[in-house]
């Protein structure tokens, strides 16, 4: 019940292209979704996260859709270029816990 | 404003040794957690705290360990070292609040274990 499941593990797309990565998880206590993206070497950076109240949430060419009742959300990377090819993770928390449960992440690689 | 910044970047250690750790956080931010990455099992949560209290910890062994100190920068020891433990360890800064959300990370300490 505290896993995050990410699909896919890896994604290959062309500049311009929309990749989507997706997570599920089982615990309808979670209510706080963000996202991660990490290169070689570095610390994961926040992308962007959502509460379970909102559906879809938009910051520059970052989207999360968020479905509560099939316990699924993903994001969106509009217009991809280069340079967001990182891997990137979704995670989970509850209020109170002070933790994130982490999805397995995504290799994500943008061809020029 | 200087993000998180973890001690050593990179360290390599003998099985059975001990390890320590080090975290500053981000100015202001009083709560600090503690995670392992590695290949196989991903990002795992270790601990937090806040205010020199743990207030969670994860399932790892007895082995595992951290403290925070009164200026809310934070250690963490690893003893009797084991191959296992080969990893990159990433220490991650919030205000603090109730909630619980918003860490920041720092690039992590790369230890290795021979």
């Amino acid at each position: 019940q505290q896993q995050v499941k990410q699909s896919p593990q890896s994604l290959i797309v062309q500049k311009g292209g929309i990749p989507i990565i997706n997570c599920a998880y089982e615990n309808t206590a979670f209510d706080y979704f963000p996202w991660y993206q990490q290169f070689p070497g570095k610390g994961p950076a926040l992308l962007i996260a959502i509460r379970p109240d909102v559906s879809e949430k938009k910051e520059g060419r970052f989207t999360i859709s968020f479905n509560k009742s099939a316990k699924q959300f993903s994001l969106h990377i509009m217009d991809s270029q280069p340079g967001d090819s990182a891997t990137y993770f979704c995670a989970a928390s509850m209020t109170g816990t002070y933790k994130y449960i982490f999805g397995t992440g995504t290799r994500l690689k943008v061809l020029a | 404003k200087a993000g998180v910044t973890q001690t050593p970047r990179y360290l390599i250690k003998t099985r059975g040794q001990q390890v320590t750790l080090s975290c500053s956080p981000i100015s202001g931010h009083r709560s600090v957690s503690w995670y392992q990455q590695t290949p196989g099992q991903g990002l795992q949560f270790l601990f937090e705290y806040f205010s020199e209290t743990q207030r969670n910890k994860g399932n790892f062994p007895g082995r595992f360990s951290g403290r925070q100190f009164s200026n809310s920068r934070s250690e963490m020891n690893v003893s009797t070292l084991e191959l296992g433990d080969s990893a990159l360890y990433l220490c991650a800064s919030s205000p603090g609040g109730l909630q619980g959300f918003g860490y920041t990370f720092g690039s992590g300490t790369r230890l290795t274990v021979v």
